[in-house]
C-alpha cells in the first residue's frame, strides 16, 4: 500500500520550455503533497507543500512564479517549471501523506535535464 | 538551526560484509527519526522510524539504533547484499512548518561482488 506515482520519469527539452510534473498517490487520499528538489550528493530539498484544495506554501527562496503548483484533488498535484533554464536541471521528488500524524510516501522522482 | 549530519560520506565494502551508518542531529524538539534507502534515480523508501523512547529498531537485515539523549542514531546493515548498494538518508522530524522534516546529506553505500 501506499504507492506514489510520479510522472515523467525523464524530461529533457529546450531552454524556455514549461513543464508539468504530475505526482499521484495510487491507493490512498492525499491531503498534503510535497515537493522536494535533489542536485547530487546532496540532501532533498523541500521546495513547496500543498493542501488539497490550497495555495501551496512555498519554501524561503523559491519562486511561486517559476514552480506553479496545483494540488486540485486529493490525489494529484502537479509542478509546472515554466521557461525552463539549464540552472533548473534537478531531481524532482514528490511526496504525499494522509494525514497529520502519517509518514510521507516519495514517488520516483523526475529527472528533468534543460539543455 | 535543525542539522542532520551523515557519516561516512561514502562507504564501500564487500558484499557479505557488515556495515555501521551514522547519524547525528540537532532538530528539536524532537519527534522521529527515520532510515531512508535511495537506489539510484529513484525515490526514497522508509526503512526504519524510532520516536524518542525507542532505541533500536530492526527491518530484515537492517537495525536502527537510537540515543536521544546524545542525539545519535546508527543504521547497521548485516550480510550485505549487492541490493544494498544505494544512498541512506537520515531524516529527522522535529514539529512544526512543513512536517518539520530535516533531511540528510545520505551515505553512498556501494557493495562490491
Amino acid at each position: 500500500g501506499a504507492v506514489v506515482s510520479q510522472h515523467p520519469s525523464r524530461v529533457i527539452c529546450k531552454s524556455g520550455t514549461s513543464v508539468k510534473i504530475e505526482c499521484r498517490s495510487l491507493d490512498f487520499q492525499a491531503t498534503t503533497m510535497f515537493w522536494y528538489r535533489q542536485f547530487p550528493k546532496q540532501s532533498l530539498m523541500l521546495m513547496a507543500t500543498s493542501n488539497e484544495g490550497s495555495k501551496a506554501t512555498y519554501e524561503q527562496g523559491v519562486e511561486k512564479d517559476k514552480f506553479l503548483i496545483n494540488h486540485a484533488s486529493l490525489t494529484l498535484s502537479t509542478l509546472t517549471v515554466t521557461s525552463a533554464h539549464p540552472e533548473d536541471s534537478s531531481f524532482y521528488i514528490c511526496s504525499a501523506r494522509s494525514g497529520g500524524d502519517q509518514p510521507q510516501h516519495f514517488g520516483d522522482g523526475t529527472r528533468l535535464s534543460i539543455l | 538551526k535543525n542539522q542532520v549530519e551523515q557519516s561516512p560520506q561514502s562507504l564501500i565494502i564487500l558484499e557479505g560484509k557488515n556495515c555501521t551508518l551514522q547519524c547525528n542531529y540537532t532538530v528539536s524538539p524532537f519527534s522521529n527519526l527515520r532510515w531512508y534507502k535511495q537506489d539510484t534515480g529513484r525515490g526514497p523508501v522508509s526503512l526504519t522510524i524510532m520516536t524518542f523512547s525507542e532505541n533500536t529498531k530492526s527491518n530484515g537485515r537492517y537495525t536502527a539504533t537510537l540515543d536521544a539523549d546524545t542525539k545519535q542514531s546508527s543504521l547497521h546493515i548485516t550480510a550485505s547484499q549487492l541490493s544494498d548498494s544505494a544512498s541512506y538518508i537520515c531524516v529527522v522530524s522535529g514539529w512544526g512548518g512543513a512536517d518539520g522534516l530535516t533531511f540528510g546529506k545520505g551515505t553512498h553505500l556501494i557493495i562490491q561482488p
